[in-house]
């Protein structure tokens, strides 16, 4: 069981980007969820997504973070792109007694 | 949901540390907890997991035999008890709960909150 994400996305300041988690093979059904580390603010959880595009969010977390997944796909948009939204960008999920993350995402904004 | 890791320090190879996470905000007891843990420059890795009683545990390959974690339900406490630590153990360390209750005395699933890390630094 294996995530695997892009090392690093950038997008101009109140522009859109949007990250990509993609399972490993034999694992397009599991959901994952998201997860925010800002090197300043700590670690946020962001939201659980589900393998239909489901997804529910953490308390706080704003409107302009979504979830969206196509196949072994998972999406995380970011949407009006904010400076605060500078951080590392992480997927996890899980079996029974094991966590898996993938190896992040860094995210800039132009 | 509040957690807050203490303990960390600096460490020679080979020696021990004892790293604790102070819970409050949910039923501590009613939930699985995690270590996960971030060396400088790398992306996150799970260390160890626990069931909502204790009863169960699970640990990484490469922490087996010499990291055990275990917790504390009438102090809201989760520990991480590392022993014959190496270089490659420094990192800071998170804790975090499971998202779901604990209903069958098991682990794993998303994690929906998380400390402010400790760090641990192993070095002569």
């Amino acid at each position: 069981l294996v995530l695997t994400q892009s090392p690093s996305a950038s997008a101009s300041l109140g522009a859109s980007v949007k990250l990509t988690c993609t399972l490993s093979s034999g694992h397009s059904h599991y959901a994952i969820a998201w997860h925010q580390f800002h090197p300043e603010k700590g670690p946020r959880y962001l939201m659980k997504l589900n393998h239909d595009g489901s997804h529910s969010k953490g308390d706080g977390i704003p409107d302009r973070f979504s979830g969206s997944s196509s196949g072994a796909e998972r999406h995380l948009t970011i949407s009006s792109l904010q400076s605060e939204d500078e951080a590392e960008y992480y997927c996890q999920t899980w079996g029974t007694g094991n966590l898996v993350f993938g190896g992040g995402t860094k995210v800039t904004a132009l | 949901v509040q957690l807050m890791e203490s303990g960390g320090g600096l460490v020679q190879p080979g020696g021990s540390l004892r790293v604790s996470c102070a819970a409050s905000g949910f039923t501590f007891s009613t939930f699985a907890m995690a270590w996960v843990r971030q060396a400088p420059g790398k992306g996150l890795e799970w260390v160890s997991s626990i069931s909502g009683t204790g009863g169960r545990t699970y640990d990484r390959d490469s922490v087996k035999g010499r990291f055990t974690i275990s917790r504390d339900n009438t102090k809201n406490t989760l520990y991480l008890q590392m022993n014959s630590l190496r270089a490659e153990d420094t990192a800071v360390y998170y804790c975090a709960k499971e998202g779901v209750e604990d209903r069958y005395d098991s682990s794993g699933q998303y994690l929906d909150s998380w400390g402010q890390g400790t760090l641990v630094t192993v070095s002569s």
